[in-house]
């Protein structure tokens, strides 16, 4: 059975750091396309990051130069960095698996969230 | 950057058909994907690729894509099929995936 299981959200202050990690079973992180979706409370779903099975990777405007996503080949985990967090990074994280190498391709397993919540 | 619109709500009353939109600039020209999602619950795949449905997912579901529109219509509507529902493509103009503003499904 493909699953995805994230971890590592919590409480943090505004500005602090956190470390999400995304455990897969029944395929390879780093054969695949994988990304983080973001889920604030009560809002919609937005993109945050992907990373290409090459290593290439891709950020959301809001985001970028703050989150770092990376992924440990030997554990087969995905991670995202958060750094400068601030309120509005405040969601539930999902980290999901594009189906194929094509880029328009959809987002086939999904885990089911871990939550960040960023207050003082 | 690339902006999908999708009405907040759509009330639809049980075996009647429910019609979600998803409004995009040319949008007949991208891959559009549709996701359900139910309190508390990840983002599950309902129809993909405008038009193809997952395993599982019933034939009551299906997709079209024309113009500036993309629609997911949902026939015989059962009271198991209340969830908010997405849009999503990939912009590759920016490199970034696009979701669309998400619409509530309502079964009265």
């Amino acid at each position: 059975e493909l699953q995805l299981v994230e971890s590592g959200g919590g409480l943090v202050q505004p500005g602090g750091s956190l470390r999400l990690s995304c455990a897969a079973s029944g395929f390879t992180v780093s054969d695949n396309y994988m990304t983080w979706v973001r889920q604030a409370p009560g809002k919609g779903l937005e993109w945050v990051s992907l990373i290409y099975g090459g290593g290439t990777t891709y950020y959301a405007d809001s985001v970028k130069g703050r989150f770092t996503i990376s992924r440990h080949n030997t554990k087969n985990t995905l991670y995202l960095q958060m750094n400068s967090l601030r309120a509005e990074d405040t969601a539930v994280y999902y980290c999901a698996r594009r189906y194929s190498d094509y880029p328009a391709s959809y987002m086939d397993v999904w885990g089911k969230g871990t939550t960040v919540t960023v207050s003082s | 950057s690339y902006v999908l619109t999708q009405p907040p709500s759509v009330s639809v009353a049980p075996g009647q058909t429910a019609e979600i939109t998803c409004g995009g600039s040319d949008i007949a020209t991208y891959s559009v994907h549709w996701y359900h999602q139910k309190p508390g619950q990840a983002p599950g795949l309902v129809v993909y690729d405008d038009t193809d449905r997952p395993s599982g997912i019933p034939d009551r579901f299906s997709g079209s894509n024309s113009g500036n529109t993309a629609t997911l219509t949902i026939s015989r509507v059962e009271a198991g099929d209340e969830a908010d529902y997405y849009c999503q493509v990939w912009d590759s103009s920016s490199d970034h995936y696009v979701f669309g503003t998400g619409t509530k499904v309502t079964v009265l």
